[in-house]
């Protein structure tokens, strides 16, 4: 078991570029999500998908967008990427069923990217 | 609207210390919590949940947190600090009517002084 898996582990852009980051998770786990993490304002949520076939908007999400391609898979794409981008990108996966075990998250490595 | 307060961005203990970290929430509805560590350069680790139950959970690593709901808090503690808990630790509540949604507190940095 693999857990929950994100590539690339390192990115730097310049602005203007795009880039889709990647995330699978091989728990079998409904709901997945995308959340960034600054210095000094814990973790973000950018966006989730609670089940498959949905997806939500979090806290942040402009200049984002998500696409949950199946169960195991959930991408975050930068269309046009900004200085103000620059972060680590978190995926998580939880059960999603609302009872109290199936709603612990479990976290991938992350991605750090620089936008130039 | 729900959130998490971690009072200290950072506190240093000396290695051999008791610790205690801060977590108060606003939320209506009785909380899911929990407590994550992030190593420098690393990804969330689960240190221990509270869903429901007796209110002094036990987690990884020695670490225990209580649950007070008059006070709305969640503390993490440790009666000995190790130079390895070093780290950065988060308080987070689960929102799971949406989506399971985690908010989490901003973090409070652990130095351990040897």
């Amino acid at each position: 078991n693999a857990g929950v898996t994100q590539t690339p582990k390192f990115q730097v852009l310049k602005t203007g570029q795009s880039m889709t980051l990647q995330c699978a998770q091989d728990m079998n786990h409904n709901s997945m999500y995308w959340y960034r993490q600054d210095p000094g304002m814990g973790l973000r949520l950018i966006y989730y998908s609670a089940s498959e076939g949905t997806t939500d908007k979090g806290e942040v999400p402009n200049g984002y967008n998500v696409s949950r391609l199946n169960k195991r898979e959930f991408s975050l794409r930068l269309e046009s990427a900004a200085p103000s981008q620059t972060s680590v990108y978190f995926c998580a996966s939880s059960g999603g069923s609302g009872s109290g075990r199936s709603s612990e998250q479990f976290f991938g490595p992350g991605t750090r990217l620089t936008v130039l | 609207a729900q959130s998490v307060t971690q009072p200290d961005i950072h506190i240093t203990v000396s290695e051999g210390a008791s610790l205690e970290l801060r977590c108060n929430y606003s939320y209506g509805a009785t909380p899911y919590l929990f407590w994550y560590v992030q190593s420098p350069g690393q990804g969330l680790q689960l240190l221990l949940k509270y869903f429901s139950g007796d209110t002094l959970v036990q987690g990884i690593k020695g670490f225990e947190a209580e649950f007070k709901r008059s006070q709305s808090s969640f503390n993490l503690r440790k009666p000995s600090v190790h130079w390895s808990d070093a780290a950065e630790y988060f308080c987070a509540v689960v929102l799971w009517e949406y989506g399971n949604k985690l908010v989490f507190g901003a973090g409070t940095i652990l130095r351990v002084k040897s």
